[in-house]
């Protein structure tokens, strides 16, 4: 079974600038989470998507970030303009479903530095 | 609100010794608690898990963590560790709602030396 899918591995862009992360959950995976991990801290929820509808999104900074999740399967991640702040490691994740016992799966994450 | 407490940042510690990550967390209802672990450039992979029963569960590669109410606590321990338990480990706390959300502590990274 594939995993979760990222892309890309690492972005360098400067302030002010736009960039957009892809994600390419597991298939079947109706739950799609995005997390920010800034160095030194723990992730942080940033949306989350059931199908194609969110159901968490008060953590996501709305003046600058955006995110959709197409026909529920794939997403993207947009931070425009992006600022010092936000360089970090930005997690995908899926799980079957939003139950309790259901094991949320991780992508290997889009490390993003802005100069 | 919820919130998980990880105090240490890095602990480092010699292969085959015993280890303890401790986990605190708070919340005010039914909690269910998770480790996940993070390699050297990988994502974060589950490591066990607690919803309900026995208050200890384990690990496939040796961890194992109690769920204390009274002390609000999820200690991960492993009686000894090898050279490849080196990584970053997360506890998390989720709390269902119609929906499940994870909240991670800060990460301890377990350093294990020859």
């Amino acid at each position: 079974e594939a995993g979760v899918a990222q892309s890309p591995r690492y972005k360098i862009i400067e302030k002010r600038q736009s960039v957009a992360f892809w994600c390419n959950p597991i298939s079947g995976h109706a739950t799609l989470y995005w997390y920010q991990q800034i160095l030194g801290q723990g992730p942080k929820l940033l949306i989350q998507f059931q199908n194609n509808g969110v159901v968490d999104d008060s953590q996501l900074p709305k003046d600058r970030f955006s995110a959709e999740r197409l026909k529920g399967v794939d997403s993207t991640l947009k931070i425009q303009p992006a600022k010092l702040e936000d360089s970090a490691v930005y997690l995908c994740a899926s799980s079957l479903e939003s139950s309790v016992n259901t094991e949320a799966f991780f992508g290997q994450g889009t490390r993003l530095t802005v100069v | 609100a919820q919130s998980v407490t990880q105090l240490d940042s890095q602990v480092p510690v010699f292969e085959e010794a015993p280890v303890e990550l401790r986990c605190n967390y708070s919340s005010s209802v039914s909690v269910y608690l998770f480790w996940y672990v993070q390699y050297p450039n990988q994502g974060l992979q589950l490591l066990l898990k607690y919803l309900s029963g026995s208050t200890l569960v384990e690990s496939i590669n040796g961890f194992e963590a109690e769920f204390n109410k009274s002390q609000t606590s999820f200690h991960l321990r492993k009686p000894s560790v090898h050279i490849s338990d080196t990584a970053e480990y997360f506890c998390a706390v989720s709390l269902y709602t119609g929906f499940q959300k994870l909240v991670f502590g800060t990460g301890t990274r377990l350093l294990v030396s020859p």
